[in-house]
């Protein structure tokens, strides 16, 4: 099966900008992740969503930060406007619902972004 | 709550003798355990997973790990340590859909 997919790879931008990252989760999967990883430290969950639902923001920095998945398929995470301390790689997950057989989750590759 | 620990920040082994990182869990449900592996910048690599079948469960690359309820522990182990394996280890707890990450343990191997 295809993996999650995800764009950019890498991002440079300048503080005060404006990014955003997409993510295509595996076919059929219902839950979708958002991770933060900044160097040096494990993932951090952003942004869990059930279909088109979401389960749990609660370390989404909501000022600037902005998730959606509308259709319950692909997603977009939005920063606006970026400080340096967001540099960092932003990982996506999917995962089908517990209970389904070959229940489990696959992480894409990530999108390095670095903020200057 | 649920959470992982992984007890040490940074392992140094030398090649070719035997690696034990180690992780401890919080659940007061039975969890799924995963290991993965993180090589600088690359992305995260799955080495083995416990879904309450075996206890030791067998992994990639000669990696393994022993559930042990009774210690709340998923320590990951391997026999003979290769310069290959210097990476980022990451000990991972899944409740339900919540999927709760460790802080990490870097692994050294010294020639």
């Amino acid at each position: 099966e295809a993996g999650v997919a995800q764009s950019p790879r890498y991002k440079i931008i300048e503080k005060r900008q404006s990014v955003a990252f997409w993510c295509n989760p595996i076919s059929g999967h219902a839950t979708l992740y958002w991770y933060q990883q900044i160097l040096g430290q494990g993932p951090k969950l952003l942004i869990q969503f059930q279909n088109n639902g979401v389960v749990d923001d609660s370390q989404l920095p909501k000022d600037r930060f902005s998730a959606e998945r509308l259709k319950g398929v692909d997603s977009t995470l939005k920063i606006q406007p970026a400080k340096l301390e967001d540099s960092a790689v932003y990982l996506c997950a999917s995962s089908s619902t517990p209970g389904q057989t070959n229940y489990g989750y696959t992480f894409g590759s990530g999108t390095r972004l670095t903020v200057v | 709550a649920q959470s992982v620990t992984q007890l040490d920040s940074h392992v140094s082994v030398s090649e070719g003798t035997p690696v034990l990182l180690r992780c401890n869990y919080s659940s007061s449900y039975s969890p799924s355990l995963f290991w993965y592996v993180q090589h600088p910048n690359k992305g995260l690599q799955l080495l083995l997973k416990y879904t309450s079948a075996a206890t030791l469960v067998k992994g990639i690359n000669g990696f393994e790990a022993e559930f042990k309820k009774s210690e709340t522990s998923f320590h990951l182990t391997k026999p003979s340590a290769h310069m290959s394996d210097a990476a980022e280890y990451f000990c991972v707890v899944r409740y339900y859909d919540k999927i709760i990450f460790g802080k990490g343990t870097r692994l050294h191997i010294l020639p």
